[in-house]
């Protein structure tokens, strides 16, 4: 089945960029999202990139795809401590219907 | 605010006991989908609605059942409790759970099982 690994935790000093690694297993993937939770709160919608592309800028936020790696990337740039929380990368294959979540990455900023 | 809501927000019952959990998707989406975020098993995907219908089934226990109402609203209703049912519990909405299927979470529901 597929599979989606991330690892568990990464610790920033504010203003630094980010990364956030994912990989996947499921080469039908179609689509692969950035979802982000905040304590006590629901999964956010960050950004997401179609699988026939490389990158995706979205203001602090960068995506990169090597889809011969299988390999997802999320980098945010002058990482504030609002950016603190759970980061889940997510696929859906070509049905659409269900997301398949990593772990999570849990991003800690310190001031 | 995604749009999307979710009653009651926490739930506290006992095993083997029955309950029911609400959800409202965004104004003009069809589709509403449940997972289960647990400690152990992570944020795993257990069913969608389309419409009214059901679409598509993941690891979604025997024990547990949904279904969508014709206002788009969807319950979840979980039975014969455990222990191990304790979580948090997601619906999500989305548009028509086509290929893009940006899915937009509501604030999610935490059961207890005592």
């Amino acid at each position: 089945g597929e599979d989606v690994e991330q690892s568990l935790f990464l610790s920033v000093r504010e203003g630094d960029s980010s990364v956030i690694n994912c990989t996947y297993t499921d080469s039908s993937s179609t689509y692969l999202y950035w979802y982000k939770q905040e304590p006590g709160a629901g999964l956010q919608l960050l950004t997401y990139i179609f699988s026939n592309m490389d990158m995706k800028q979205d203001q602090r936020l960068t995506v990169l795809l090597n889809k011969k790696d299988k390999h997802l990337s999320l980098r945010i740039a002058d990482t504030q401590t609002g950016d603190s929380a759970i980061y889940f990368c997510a696929e859906s294959g070509n049905a659409g219907n269900m997301l398949t979540f990593g772990g999570g990455t849990r991003l800690m900023v310190k001031p | 605010d995604s749009g999307v809501t979710q009653t009651p927000k926490h739930l506290i019952t006992a095993t083997g006991q029955r309950v029911t959990l609400r959800c409202s998707p965004r104004s003009g989406d069809l589709s509403v989908y449940w997972y289960q975020q647990s400690l152990d098993q992570g944020l795993q995907f257990l069913i969608q609605y389309y419409n009214g219908e059901e679409r598509a089934k993941g690891n979604i226990l025997e024990r547990f059942s949904a279904q969508q109402f014709p206002d788009l609203h969807s319950e979840l209703n979980l039975s014969s409790l455990e222990l191990g049912d304790s979580a948090l519990y997601f619906c999500a909405s989305s548009v028509d759970g086509g290929s893009l299927n940006e899915q937009f979470f509501g604030p999610g529901t935490r059961l207890t099982v005592l």
